[in-house]
């Protein structure tokens, strides 16, 4: 299974865009990058998915390279409610496995 | 639709008791799991199905037990309570999991187990 490396921690101004890294560099050719987030000690929440192409949603964007070695999750305008750990996770496997994920802080 | 549902919320535990944590879904999900968090760490699979009838280990499955009788239900049994199974307990659900099948997958709100 691909394994992914995040930094530990980020903070981000409030309005302005997060960009949270992770880098994938065994990634297979079927395999998907997925990412969840925790908000405090609730379970976590989808945030969104792609394979090769870039990919948005109402919640985020999710850029992959060309080589799908790394790929940013891009918040556009955090806000303070943005604030939560984010979890990126390579699939397919029959196990969906967290990692520490990276602690992004929104401030004022 | 309730989504996914965990009972108790909270419960507190002697070395040597046992328990069952409930896990319950309503959106006819194939895939159920269920995952461990202690503080200020990231979570743990403890064991999965992938539908009724079939569970597997995960990460960490030592000292439960998972069973799978129907689609809706996955409940966790801890045999003889230690307190280092003193944790928040996730179970999630999802369509399936594979290649390149879409999926999403919903959390319950959680269980704090406390084990003294």
């Amino acid at each position: 299974d691909a394994k992914t490396t995040q930094p530990t921690s980020m903070d981000c101004a409030e309005g302005r865009a997060a960009n949270l890294p992770c880098n994938h560099s065994t990634i297979s050719g079927n395999e998907y990058v997925y990412w969840y987030r925790q908000i405090h000690s609730q379970g976590p929440q989808y945030i969104i998915h792609g394979l090769k192409n870039n990919e948005t949603n109402e919640m985020a964007s999710l850029i992959i390279t060309e080589d799908r070695k790394s790929s940013t999750l891009i918040l556009p305008h955090a806000t303070l409610r943005d604030t939560a750990v984010y979890y990126c996770i390579v699939l397919p496997t029959d196990k969906l496995i967290f990692g520490t994920g990276t602690r992004l802080q929104v401030f004022p | 639709n309730a989504g996914v549902t965990q009972t108790p919320k909270f419960q507190v535990l002697k070395t040597g008791q046992s328990m069952t944590l409930q896990c319950a879904q309503d959106m006819n999900h194939e895939y159920m799991s269920w995952y461990r968090q202690d503080p200020g760490m990231g979570l743990r699979l403890i064991h999965y199905s992938v539908g009724a009838g079939i569970t597997d280990q995960g990460e960490v499955p030592n000292g439960y037990n998972v069973s799978r009788s129907t689609t809706e239900d996955f409940p966790l049994r801890l045999l003889s309570a230690a307190p280092s199974q003193t944790s928040v307990y996730f179970c999630a659900s999802s369509y399936n999991l594979g290649v390149g099948n879409y999926n999403e997958q919903f959390f319950g709100p959680g269980t704090r187990l406390t084990v003294l």
